[in-house]
C-alpha cells in the first residue's frame, strides 16, 4: 500500500520566516516518484518538483529546497523568507508504477505581511 | 496561463440534469486524467486515458461518464448527480511514460443542488 501524509493541516507565519513542510510516504516500491505541487486560491496545481527514489540529492530552487531521505521516508520542503504571494495549499504525492498519483492532505499555508 | 484548460470554471446543476466538463490540453502529452477534490479529503483519482485509450476507472459511480476523443480533449459528463458530488474537478495531463510530472487545468467547480 502506498500512502503519504502531510501532518500539518494548516500554519501561519510572518513574512521573511522560513518555513518547512513535512511530508512522510509509505511504499513497498523501490522504484518511486515523488512530487510537491502548490494549489494557489485560483484552483489549478502548479507542479514545482519531481524526485525519483534513487536520486536522495537535495534541490535548491531559488527560496525553495527540499529534503529527501529515504532513511526517514521523508521528503520536506522549505520555503526561504517567506512572501505573502506564497499562501496555498502545498500537496506531497506519491507515484510508483503506473499514472496515479496519491496525494497527501495538503498542508495549507499562509503568510502574512 | 496554464497549457490546461478547463471549461466552464464554475457549474450549478439539479441532480435531474445532465452537464458536461471540458479539458483541453496544449502540452503535446499523450495522458489525461479526471481527480475529484473534496473539502477535506486528499485528491482523488477518478479516471486516467492513455493514447485515447481509458486505461483506469478508480470505481467511479456510472453517473460520471468520461470521454476521451483524442489525446488533446477530456470531456466528464455529468448526470443525475447526488449532492455529494459538488466538488472541484481536475483534469491533469502528461507525457506517458511512467513517474513524469502532471499537469493541471484550473478545475470546475461544481455544485449539486
Amino acid at each position: 500500500a502506498q500512502k503519504v501524509t502531510q501532518a500539518q493541516t494548516e500554519i501561519s507565519v510572518v513574512e521573511k520566516e522560513d518555513v518547512t513542510l513535512d511530508c512522510v510516504y509509505e511504499t513497498r516500491d523501490t522504484t518511486y516518484y515523488l512530487f510537491w505541487y502548490k494549489q494557489p486560491p485560483s484552483g489549478e496545481l502548479v507542479f514545482l518538483i519531481r524526485r525519483n527514489s534513487f536520486d536522495e540529492q537535495n534541490e535548491i530552487s531559488g527560496r525553495y529546497s527540499w529534503n529527501f531521505q529515504k532513511s526517514t521516508s521523508s521528503f520536506n520542503f522549505t520555503i526561504t523568507a517567506s512572501q505573502v504571494v506564497d499562501s496555498a495549499v502545498y500537496f506531497c504525492a506519491l507515484l510508483n508504477s503506473g499514472y496515479a498519483l496519491n496525494f497527501g492532505k495538503g498542508t495549507s499555508l499562509l503568510v502574512t505581511p | 496561463e496554464t497549457g490546461v484548460t478547463q471549461t466552464p470554471r464554475h457549474l450549478v446543476m439539479g441532480m435531474t440534469n445532465k452537464k458536461s466538463l471540458k479539458c483541453e490540453q496544449h502540452l503535446g502529452h499523450n495522458a489525461m486524467y479526471w481527480y475529484k477534490q473534496s473539502a477535506k479529503k486528499p485528491l482523488e483519482l477518478m479516471f486516467v486515458y492513455n493514447f485515447k485509450e481509458q486505461t483506469e476507472n478508480n470505481s467511479v459511480p456510472s453517473r460520471f461518464s468520461p470521454e476521451c476523443p483524442n489525446s488533446s480533449h477530456l470531456f466528464l459528463h455529468l448526470h443525475t448527480l447526488q449532492p455529494e458530488d459538488s466538488a472541484l474537478y481536475l483534469c491533469a495531463s502528461s507525457q506517458e511514460r511512467v513517474g513524469t510530472e502532471a499537469f493541471f487545468g484550473q478545475g470546475t467547480r461544481l455544485t449539486v443542488v
